[in-house]
């Protein structure tokens, strides 16, 4: 079975600083996907940022990278230069294949002007 | 390209009440996903199709919610009777399928209110 664990309930940062929020997964299959997802008031789920087990280099995307210790089994997410639009729960996935995600229980950003 | 459409976006409704959600994928997607998102919580899987085939239901309360894809394009998912812990977001996702597995893509979801 696979799990995510986000042990950050809530965050601060100040704007146009960087911020992590951790994530760490737990699974048996050697080949696997991992996913951030933000998700604003307005309830919708908007992909980030994706990060195969097989990948060598760390994901990134704009703002966002995603730094993968695959030996620890964490996926944290980074966003740099932070904006108050980045307020929002943020969710950390993963799945196999064409499995469904497997969310953890999110992290709530807020971005403090 | 149009994303994943879900209707209606707000329902309340009492206890014992059947309700129904409308999800359309987007266009050539073979794999399209319901989830459960409970207050405070991350989305769960309740349904994934395959076109028109169920691939995972393993965790549907299958005494009360159902769903159907017919012809493997739109889905709808149906609770009855409806309970209070039922109150959640409701999530549709699809993804192309096989080929590119790792990939969905979600709509804005159907907040359910039951009381």
């Amino acid at each position: 079975a696979q799990k995510i664990t986000q042990t950050q309930p809530g965050m601060f940062v100040q704007e146009k600083e960087a911020v992590t929020l951790d994530c760490t997964y737990d699974t048996s299959d050697p080949s696997y996907g991992l996913f951030w997802y933000k998700q604003p008031s307005s309830g919708e789920m908007i992909f980030l940022i994706y990060q195969g087990s097989y990948d060598q280099q760390n994901a990134t995307e704009g703002r966002y990278s995603l730094n993968f210790q695959k030996a620890r089994k964490s996926a944290n997410l980074v966003i740099s230069a932070s904006q108050l639009g980045d307020s929002a729960m943020y969710f950390c996935a993963m799945n196999s294949g064409n499995t469904p995600l497997v969310f953890g229980k999110g992290t709530r950003l807020s971005v403090i002007a | 390209e149009a994303g994943v459409a879900q209707s209606p976006r707000y329902k309340i409704i009492e206890k014992r009440q059947s309700v129904a959600f409308w999800c359309n994928p987007i266009s050539g997607h073979a794999t399209l996903y319901w989830y459960q998102q409970i207050l405070g919580q991350g989305p769960k899987l309740l349904i994934q199709f395959q076109n028109n085939g169920v691939v995972d239901d393993s965790q549907l309360p299958k005494d009360r919610f159902s769903a159907e894809r017919l012809k493997g394009v739109d889905s709808t998912l149906k609770i009855q009777p409806a309970k209070l812990e039922d109150s959640a977001v409701y999530l549709c996702a699809s993804s192309q399928g096989l080929d590119h597995p790792y990939e969905q893509y979600f709509g804005p979801g159907t907040r359910l209110t039951v009381t």
